[in-house]
């Protein structure tokens, strides 16, 4: 039973369209994650929700916004996507301080 | 600032042989360490976490990892590796933010290969 569900799971824009991806859980967790991972590396925080307490990872670029309306839904919001954007986005949850559970992402093109 | 160091992005073993994959922390504090494995076009599963009880872990899937202080050391092992066993492994220390919350610092990953 999927617990992190990440839609849609392929997504393709246009440079410059804004684009949403959407995460939602149903574990109840009070922490949402959001990561980018570029082909071959490692994931990278851009931010993340403490109950409903944004923090912003200091090199998230401003082109990149988060939405988190309820504890079980999630909004990663790119205003205008440039090239350098294409990547797997991965959402995650975890409740406090106990380990993170991962969605299987949503791998975006820009074209 | 805490980081982890995997040795090795590509490592190729043969079925039925050990695996070993490397990783060395860095950190002010005793650290809690975690080992994920990513198959393609997935999220991360987590395999097992170090919390500062025993030194030896054992994860899913047969993995283990055994922490050493000595050696600043969280290295991944099983014994006899199986096809369904490549993919690619990320080590990760736990960093306190701020207010309650924490994040992870991700290793560079190991893509592992299994030979036939």
């Amino acid at each position: 039973d999927a617990m992190v569900i990440q839609n849609p799971r392929y997504q393709v824009t246009q440079f410059g369209k804004p684009v949403t991806l959407s995460c939602s859980q149903t574990l109840n967790h009070n922490v949402m994650y959001w990561y980018q991972q570029k082909s071959s590396q490692a994931p990278k925080l851009l931010f993340h929700y403490y109950d409903k307490d944004f923090n912003n990872e200091a090199d998230t670029p401003d082109n990149f916004q988060s939405r988190r309306p309820n504890t079980s839904f999630c909004f990663l919001d790119i205003r205008s996507p440039g090239l350098g954007d294409a990547a797997m986005y991965l959402c995650a949850t975890s409740r406090d301080n106990q380990p993170q559970h991962f969605g299987d992402g949503t791998r975006l093109s820009i074209l | 600032a805490q980081s982890v160091t995997q040795l090795g992005s590509h490592v190729s073993v043969s079925e039925g042989a050990l695996v070993l994959l490397r990783c060395n922390y860095s950190s002010s504090v005793p650290p809690y360490l975690f080992w994920y494995v990513q198959y393609p076009n997935q999220g991360l599963q987590l395999l097992l976490k170090y919390t500062s009880a025993a030194t030896l872990v054992k994860g899913i899937n047969g993995f283990e990892a055994e922490f050493k202080k000595s050696e600043t050391s969280f290295h991944l092992t099983k014994p006899s590796a199986h096809m369904s066993d490549a993919a690619e492994y990320f080590c990760a220390v736990r960093g306190y933010s701020g207010a309650g919350s924490y994040q992870l610092t991700f290793g560079k990953g190991t893509k592992l290969s299994v030979i036939p």
